[in-house]
C-alpha cells in the first residue's frame, strides 16, 4: 500500500468514448503527476501539479486532460482517444521541498488503459 | 538530450546475486533513486544515492558513481518474490519532468 489509489485499475474504451481515471493520494502531498508507461519504455510524465497549480506541457495531445480540484485527487479526462494511447497510466505524488531524497514519488497501481 | 539507460531483461536463478547497470545523461543531478514494480502494481521506492559509493539496505544494495553516470543495484540472495521490473531514475534540475526514468529492467528468477 503507497498511499496513493488509483481506479478504476483497467478500461476498455472506444475511440469515441469519454472517461475518466481518478486518483487519490493519503500522504499529504503537495504534488501530484500523471504518468503514462508503454511497454519497454521510460515512464512519460503528461502533467503536474505543485500546490494545486498545473505546471504547463504543451507535448500532450489535448484528447487528455488533467483536473485537480484539490491537493489530495487528481483527474485525467479522456475523450476522443487512438489506439496507440493503450498503456498503463500511473498517478504519483510527492511532498516538494527541501531535501532531495524526500521528493521521492509514490506511485498509484496504475490504470491500465485499452482504446479499441 | 538526456539518456538513461539500462539492460532490457535479466535472468538469474534463487539464491544468486543479480547487478543491474544504469548509465545516464541528464541536465544538471540532483539524486539517483532505484524502483522496483511487480506486474500489475504500483513502482515502489527502494533506495536513493546522491553522493558517490555505496548504499546497502538489506539483501539490496545501490552504488553511485557521478563523474561516469554511472549506478547499480545488486540484489543478493535471490528470492523468486524477487522477480519484477527494477526502475533507474534521475532527479535532475529542471523545473518541468525533474524525473527522468529508464525503461526498466526485467530481473526473472528461476528455481
Amino acid at each position: 500500500e503507497t498511499g496513493v489509489t488509483q481506479t478504476p485499475r483497467h478500461l476498455v474504451m472506444g475511440m469515441t468514448n469519454k472517461k475518466s481515471l481518478k486518483c487519490e493520494q493519503h500522504l499529504g502531498h503537495n504534488a501530484m503527476y500523471w504518468y503514462k508507461q508503454s511497454a519497454k519504455k521510460p515512464l512519460e510524465l503528461m502533467f503536474v501539479y505543485s500546490l494545486e497549480e498545473r505546471v504547463e506541457n504543451n507535448s500532450v495531445p489535448s484528447r487528455f486532460s488533467p483536473e485537480c480540484p484539490n491537493s489530495s485527487h487528481l483527474f485525467l479526462h479522456l475523450h476522443t482517444l487512438q489506439p496507440e494511447d493503450s498503456a498503463l497510466y500511473l498517478c504519483a505524488s510527492s511532498q516538494e521541498g527541501p531535501g532531495e531524497e524526500n521528493e521521492k514519488l509514490f506511485f498509484g497501481s496504475g490504470t491500465q488503459l485499452s482504446v479499441l | 538530450g538526456q539518456n538513461i539507460d539500462q539492460p532490457t531483461e535479466m535472468t538469474a536463478t534463487e539464491g544468486a546475486i543479480v547487478q543491474i547497470n544504469c548509465t545516464y545523461q541528464t541536465s544538471g543531478f540532483n539524486g539517483l533513486f532505484w524502483y522496483q514494480q511487480h506486474a500489475g502494481e504500483a513502482p515502489t521506492f527502494l533506495s536513493y544515492n546522491v553522493l558517490d559509493g555505496l548504499e546497502e539496505k538489506g539483501r539490496f544494495s545501490s552504488f553511485l558513481s557521478r563523474s561516469k553516470g554511472y549506478s547499480y543495484l545488486l540484489l543478493k540472495e535471490l528470492q523468486m518474490k524477487d522477480s519484477a521490473s527494477y526502475l533507474c531514475a534521475v532527479l535532475t534540475t529542471d523545473s518541468w519532468g525533474k524525473f527522468q526514468f529508464g525503461a526498466g529492467t526485467q530481473v526473472v528468477v528461476t528455481p
